[in-house]
């Protein structure tokens, strides 16, 4: 089945810094990258949806500039965390959907724990 | 505004017997709607998916329902066994899997 990976899956850092994590597809080319934010015993937020090759397209209420999102290449798409501070603390899982014949669901990957000091 | 609604937060079943989990929701445009299972400290894998123009769709154990009029669906899964104790969301598409809502997950526990 299509797998997604995230890098790193558990990032701890001062406030004030800044976070950057990987989503890649890799068996597949993904031409859309999601991203959820999930915090304890709630659901799965959509942040922002990236086309490769396009600016990002960001939920209503999730500041652009805070949460930048490349999308370089087919399978890969990054999320920085700029300036991060304590309430940034959170689940971050990004999700692949790929080109035709995995067109059905979007693939998930494990996640990465991210806890802002 | 939460389109999709889990009201269960867990749940518990004995092995061998039937879990029904259920979600509601509230957008008549959504187009498909999905199980996924998530074990701690990973992402939700795919489980089964039902288009809004069925009302079942069957895949082994797993057998997902939709109640088009009451804005309902549920997942059965028959029998129960220990290895499906997860944390289920459901989920719901608009426009052709480029948007998700997901519910806040109900947890399963089976028992042995």
């Amino acid at each position: 089945g299509a797998v997604v990976s995230q890098h790193p899956s558990w990032v701890i850092c001062k406030s004030g810094t800044s976070v950057k994590i990987e989503c890649r597809s890799l068996d597949f080319q993904a031409t859309t990258m999601f991203w959820y934010r999930q915090f304890p015993k709630q659901s799965l937020m959509l942040m922002a949806t990236s086309n490769e090759g396009s600016k990002a397209t960001y939920e209503q209420g999730v500041e652009k500039d805070k949460f930048l999102i490349n999308h370089a290449s087919l399978t890969l798409s990054t999320l920085t965390v700029t300036s991060a501070h304590p309430e940034d603390s959170s689940f971050y899982i990004c999700s692949a959907k790929g080109v035709a014949g995995l067109g059905e669901t979007q693939y998930f990957g494990p996640g990465t724990r991210l806890l802002v000091l | 505004d939460q389109q999709v609604k889990q009201n269960s937060p867990s749940l518990s079943v004995q092995e061998g017997r039937i879990s029904i989990l259920n979600c509601d929701y509230t957008n008549s445009m959504f187009d498909y709607f999905l199980w996924y299972k998530k074990y701690p400290a990973e992402g939700p894998t795919f489980l089964i998916s039902i288009s809004s123009i069925k009302d079942k769709n069957e895949d082994g154990r797993f057998t997902v329902f939709l109640n088009k009029s009451a804005k309902h669906l549920s997942l059965h899964i028959v029998p129960s066994q220990p290895g499906d104790s997860a944390v289920y969301f459901c989920a719901a598409s608009l426009d052709n899997f480029n948007k998700f809502y997901f519910g806040s997950g109900t947890k399963l526990n089976v028992k042995p």
